[in-house]
Protein backbone atom coordinates (compact mmCIF):
# COMPACT_ATOMS: atom_id res chain seq x y z
CA UNK A 1 0.00 0.00 0.00
CA UNK A 2 1.59 3.56 -0.66
CA UNK A 3 2.60 5.24 2.16
CA UNK A 4 3.63 8.82 2.86
CA UNK A 5 6.37 10.20 1.09
CA UNK A 6 8.89 12.30 2.22
CA UNK A 7 11.70 14.05 0.89
CA UNK A 8 14.73 14.47 0.75
CA UNK A 9 15.74 11.59 3.53
CA UNK A 10 18.67 13.70 4.89
CA UNK A 11 19.77 17.34 4.31
CA UNK A 12 22.62 19.19 5.68
CA UNK A 13 22.36 23.08 5.72
CA UNK A 14 24.39 26.10 6.88
CA UNK A 15 23.07 28.45 9.30
CA UNK A 16 20.86 31.42 7.53
CA UNK A 17 20.40 29.01 4.52
CA UNK A 18 17.19 28.18 3.38
CA UNK A 19 15.78 24.19 2.87
CA UNK A 20 12.72 22.72 1.60
CA UNK A 21 11.00 19.57 2.30
CA UNK A 22 8.53 17.55 0.79
CA UNK A 23 5.60 15.65 1.33
CA UNK A 24 3.37 13.59 -0.87
CA UNK A 25 0.61 12.19 1.19
CA UNK A 26 -1.29 8.86 1.26
CA UNK A 27 -3.56 9.03 -1.72
CA UNK A 28 -7.03 10.37 -0.39
CA UNK A 29 -6.07 11.63 2.27
CA UNK A 30 -7.18 15.08 2.86
CA UNK A 31 -5.53 16.28 6.30
CA UNK A 32 -1.14 16.49 5.92
CA UNK A 33 0.05 17.88 9.10
CA UNK A 34 4.12 18.37 9.85
CA UNK A 35 5.71 17.80 13.26
CA UNK A 36 9.35 18.99 14.06
CA UNK A 37 10.96 16.02 16.90
CA UNK A 38 14.51 17.24 18.56
CA UNK A 39 16.64 14.74 19.60
CA UNK A 40 15.00 13.05 22.77
CA UNK A 41 12.04 14.70 22.62
CA UNK A 42 8.16 14.11 20.99
CA UNK A 43 7.35 15.29 18.31
CA UNK A 44 5.87 18.81 18.89
CA UNK A 45 2.84 20.10 15.84
CA UNK A 46 4.35 22.79 13.37
CA UNK A 47 0.99 23.26 10.95
CA UNK A 48 -1.58 20.96 9.46
CA UNK A 49 -3.60 21.38 6.17
CA UNK A 50 -6.95 20.18 5.65
CA UNK A 51 -8.28 19.73 1.95
CA UNK A 52 -5.14 22.10 0.89
CA UNK A 53 -5.85 24.89 3.16
CA UNK A 54 -3.99 25.49 6.58
CA UNK A 55 -6.19 24.46 9.07
CA UNK A 56 -3.84 24.90 12.07
CA UNK A 57 -0.57 26.20 13.53
CA UNK A 58 1.15 24.83 16.26
CA UNK A 59 4.69 26.11 17.67
CA UNK A 60 5.78 26.72 13.74
CA UNK A 61 8.83 29.82 14.11
CA UNK A 62 8.20 32.95 11.12
CA UNK A 63 11.11 31.73 9.82
CA UNK A 64 9.04 28.68 8.23
CA UNK A 65 6.59 28.89 6.33
CA UNK A 66 4.40 25.73 4.76
CA UNK A 67 1.72 25.01 1.93
CA UNK A 68 -0.30 22.27 0.31
CA UNK A 69 -0.70 22.21 -3.53
CA UNK A 70 -3.24 21.51 -5.99
CA UNK A 71 -2.20 17.68 -6.16
CA UNK A 72 -1.91 17.28 -2.44
CA UNK A 73 1.84 17.15 -2.10
CA UNK A 74 3.16 19.76 0.51
CA UNK A 75 6.43 21.93 1.22
CA UNK A 76 7.52 22.90 4.36
CA UNK A 77 10.05 25.87 3.30
CA UNK A 78 12.66 27.13 6.27
CA UNK A 79 14.59 30.27 6.00
CA UNK A 80 17.16 31.86 8.09
CA UNK A 81 18.58 28.08 9.51
CA UNK A 82 19.46 27.86 13.02
CA UNK A 83 21.84 25.24 14.53
CA UNK A 84 18.49 24.58 16.61
CA UNK A 85 16.36 23.55 13.79
CA UNK A 86 18.77 20.57 13.64
CA UNK A 87 15.94 17.91 13.86
CA UNK A 88 13.67 15.05 12.26
CA UNK A 89 10.93 16.66 10.45
CA UNK A 90 7.79 14.25 9.95
CA UNK A 91 5.13 14.86 8.16
CA UNK A 92 1.67 12.39 8.21
CA UNK A 93 -1.30 12.28 6.64
CA UNK A 94 -4.67 11.12 7.37
CA UNK A 95 -8.58 11.20 7.13
CA UNK A 96 -11.03 11.43 9.41
CA UNK A 97 -10.92 12.20 13.22
CA UNK A 98 -11.26 8.26 14.17
CA UNK A 99 -8.46 6.55 11.45
CA UNK A 100 -5.78 8.83 13.17
CA UNK A 101 -2.56 9.49 10.60
CA UNK A 102 0.44 7.44 8.96
CA UNK A 103 3.28 9.26 9.38
CA UNK A 104 6.17 9.90 6.32
CA UNK A 105 10.09 8.29 6.98
CA UNK A 106 11.13 12.03 8.09
CA UNK A 107 13.66 14.37 6.88
CA UNK A 108 16.63 14.74 9.35
CA UNK A 109 17.79 17.99 9.05
CA UNK A 110 21.11 18.94 10.27
CA UNK A 111 22.17 22.90 10.62
CA UNK A 112 26.32 23.58 10.43
CA UNK B 1 0.93 21.61 31.39
CA UNK B 2 1.07 19.78 28.34
CA UNK B 3 -2.39 18.88 27.02
CA UNK B 4 -1.22 15.27 27.19
CA UNK B 5 0.91 13.88 29.67
CA UNK B 6 2.78 10.72 30.04
CA UNK B 7 5.06 9.11 32.61
CA UNK B 8 8.18 9.48 30.47
CA UNK B 9 10.22 5.96 31.84
CA UNK B 10 11.85 4.35 30.92
CA UNK B 11 10.14 1.11 32.00
CA UNK B 12 12.47 -1.87 32.29
CA UNK B 13 10.98 -4.98 32.55
CA UNK B 14 11.69 -8.43 31.93
CA UNK B 15 11.04 -10.52 28.97
CA UNK B 16 7.20 -12.10 29.75
CA UNK B 17 6.30 -9.55 32.26
CA UNK B 18 2.87 -7.05 31.96
CA UNK B 19 3.95 -3.58 32.06
CA UNK B 20 0.87 -0.88 32.07
CA UNK B 21 1.35 2.31 30.73
CA UNK B 22 -1.05 5.79 31.15
CA UNK B 23 -1.94 9.06 29.74
CA UNK B 24 -3.85 11.75 30.66
CA UNK B 25 -5.43 14.34 28.45
CA UNK B 26 -6.60 17.88 29.54
CA UNK B 27 -8.50 18.57 26.50
CA UNK B 28 -12.42 17.51 27.13
CA UNK B 29 -13.03 18.48 23.24
CA UNK B 30 -10.57 15.35 22.37
CA UNK B 31 -12.77 12.70 19.94
CA UNK B 32 -10.33 9.93 19.27
CA UNK B 33 -7.57 8.34 20.76
CA UNK B 34 -4.51 6.43 19.93
CA UNK B 35 -1.61 4.57 20.57
CA UNK B 36 1.99 4.97 18.41
CA UNK B 37 5.20 2.75 18.57
CA UNK B 38 8.11 4.81 18.16
CA UNK B 39 11.27 3.11 17.45
CA UNK B 40 14.71 5.10 18.06
CA UNK B 41 15.60 7.56 15.05
CA UNK B 42 12.29 6.11 13.07
CA UNK B 43 8.64 7.33 12.23
CA UNK B 44 5.85 6.94 14.98
CA UNK B 45 3.74 4.03 13.72
CA UNK B 46 0.11 3.49 14.80
CA UNK B 47 -0.19 0.51 16.98
CA UNK B 48 -3.97 1.02 17.54
CA UNK B 49 -7.00 3.16 18.40
CA UNK B 50 -8.94 3.51 21.85
CA UNK B 51 -12.21 3.36 22.45
CA UNK B 52 -14.66 3.11 25.55
CA UNK B 53 -15.49 -0.01 25.41
CA UNK B 54 -11.75 -1.35 25.13
CA UNK B 55 -9.99 -3.05 22.97
CA UNK B 56 -7.66 -5.57 22.38
CA UNK B 57 -5.13 -6.63 19.19
CA UNK B 58 -3.11 -10.14 20.64
CA UNK B 59 -0.97 -9.09 23.79
CA UNK B 60 -1.90 -5.19 23.65
CA UNK B 61 -4.84 -4.35 25.27
CA UNK B 62 -6.30 -0.25 25.57
CA UNK B 63 -8.71 1.10 27.46
CA UNK B 64 -10.19 4.85 27.61
CA UNK B 65 -12.16 6.91 30.60
CA UNK B 66 -13.31 9.72 29.29
CA UNK B 67 -14.68 11.00 32.39
CA UNK B 68 -11.17 10.63 33.96
CA UNK B 69 -9.75 11.79 30.82
CA UNK B 70 -7.22 8.56 31.13
CA UNK B 71 -6.13 6.22 28.35
CA UNK B 72 -3.97 3.20 29.12
CA UNK B 73 -1.90 0.49 27.38
CA UNK B 74 -1.44 -2.75 28.43
CA UNK B 75 1.12 -5.62 26.83
CA UNK B 76 1.47 -8.81 28.41
CA UNK B 77 3.99 -11.47 27.94
CA UNK B 78 6.66 -8.57 26.42
CA UNK B 79 8.95 -9.63 24.23
CA UNK B 80 12.42 -8.04 23.24
CA UNK B 81 11.14 -6.40 20.33
CA UNK B 82 8.46 -4.29 22.26
CA UNK B 83 11.24 -1.85 23.30
CA UNK B 84 10.23 1.38 21.94
CA UNK B 85 8.68 4.10 23.13
CA UNK B 86 4.85 4.70 23.19
CA UNK B 87 3.28 7.65 22.34
CA UNK B 88 -0.50 8.33 23.75
CA UNK B 89 -1.98 10.41 21.02
CA UNK B 90 -5.21 12.51 20.95
CA UNK B 91 -7.08 13.74 17.88
CA UNK B 92 -9.41 16.60 17.74
CA UNK B 93 -12.07 18.24 15.42
CA UNK B 94 -10.92 22.52 15.33
CA UNK B 95 -13.37 23.23 13.25
CA UNK B 96 -10.94 23.82 10.39
CA UNK B 97 -9.80 19.84 10.37
CA UNK B 98 -8.22 17.25 12.35
CA UNK B 99 -5.45 18.32 15.01
CA UNK B 100 -3.38 15.41 16.43
CA UNK B 101 -1.55 15.88 19.71
CA UNK B 102 1.36 13.62 21.12
CA UNK B 103 2.13 13.18 24.60
CA UNK B 104 5.66 13.07 25.83
CA UNK B 105 6.37 9.05 25.08
CA UNK B 106 6.76 6.34 27.81
CA UNK B 107 9.74 4.21 26.88
CA UNK B 108 10.16 0.67 27.42
CA UNK B 109 13.15 -1.43 27.42
CA UNK B 110 12.37 -5.44 27.68
CA UNK B 111 15.62 -7.23 28.89
CA UNK B 112 16.48 -10.96 28.29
Amino acid sequence: AAGVIQSPRHLIKEKRETATLKCYPIPRHDTVYWYQQGPGQDPQFLISFYEKMQSDKGSIPDRFSAQQFSDYHSELNMSSLELGDSALYFCASGTGLSLGAFFGQGTRLTVV
Amino acid sequence: RKEVEQDPGPFNVPEGATVAFNCTYSNSASQSFFWYRQDCRKEPKLLMSVYSSGNEDGRFTAQLNRASQYISLLIRDSKLSDSATYLCVVNRDNNAGNMLTFGGGTRLMVKP
